[in-house]
């Protein structure tokens, strides 16, 4: 059975970082697309990252230059490191498999704010 | 980017009905568009794929066309549970999402 579960959210104060972790079972992280999401409270879905087969990785630019993302075929887990925090990245970050996105997690809420 | 339009933002409706939601991208996208049903409190759930492909498991009601610019959701003799908000979402450029339709059941 597939399986997304994110962890890594909390409260932290503008300009700081958090890195949210995506553990996947069922499948493996390097044979798939892997993509994060985040949705705002009572907003909409914004694509964030994503991470190729291959290796390469895209940004969206609202978040390029602060966020990187990366996974450990070992551990089968995704990353999000996310630097330079701002209030506008308040939202629940999603994580979700291929292309299409066909599997998500439950997500973990991040919030900035001093 | 590539942008998506989707309208109506939103659709109240009553049970059996049928619904129709459009999406309209900013330039050519082929298939690569995709369809997801979110309820509050819940993760997106992906209901079509590649523009008309089903996803396992997803009620028969759904269906998905088109191709290029313009594409549609339709969902067939309207159940309660299918109150949500519903998105588009293209995967031929840099993925982008449109703003969502929320549909309410009268």
């Amino acid at each position: 059975e597939v399986q997304l579960v994110e962890s890594g959210g909390g409260l932290v104060q503008p300009g700081g970082s958090l890195r949210l972790s995506c553990a996947a079972s069922g499948f493996s992280v390097s044979d798939n697309y892997m993509t994060w999401v985040r949705q705002a409270p009572g907003k909409g879905l914004e694509w964030v990252s994503v991470i190729y087969t291959g290796g390469s990785t895209y940004y969206a630019d609202s978040v390029k230059g602060r966020f990187s993302i990366s996974r450990d075929n070992s551990n089968n887990t995704v990353y999000l490191q996310m630097n330079n925090l701002r209030a506008e990245d308040t939202a629940r970050y999603y994580c979700a498999r291929s292309w299409y996105a066909d599997y998500w997690g439950q997500g973990t809420l991040v919030t900035v704010s001093s | 980017e590539i942008m998506l339009t989707q309208s109506p933002d939103f659709q109240s409706v009553t049970p059996k009905e049928n619904v129709t939601i459009t999406c309209r991208a900013s330039q050519s996208i082929g298939s690569s568009l995709h369809w997801y049903q979110q309820k509050p409190d819940q993760s997106p759930k992906l209901l079509i794929k590649y523009a008309s492909q089903s996803f396992s498991g997803v009620p028969s009601r759904f269906s998905g066309s088109g191709s290029g610019t313009d594409f549609t959701l339709t969902i067939n003799d309207l159940e309660a549970e299918d109150a949500a908000t519903y998105y588009c979402h293209q995967s031929s450029g840099l993925p982008t999402f449109g703003q969502g339709t929320r549909l309410e059941i009268k």
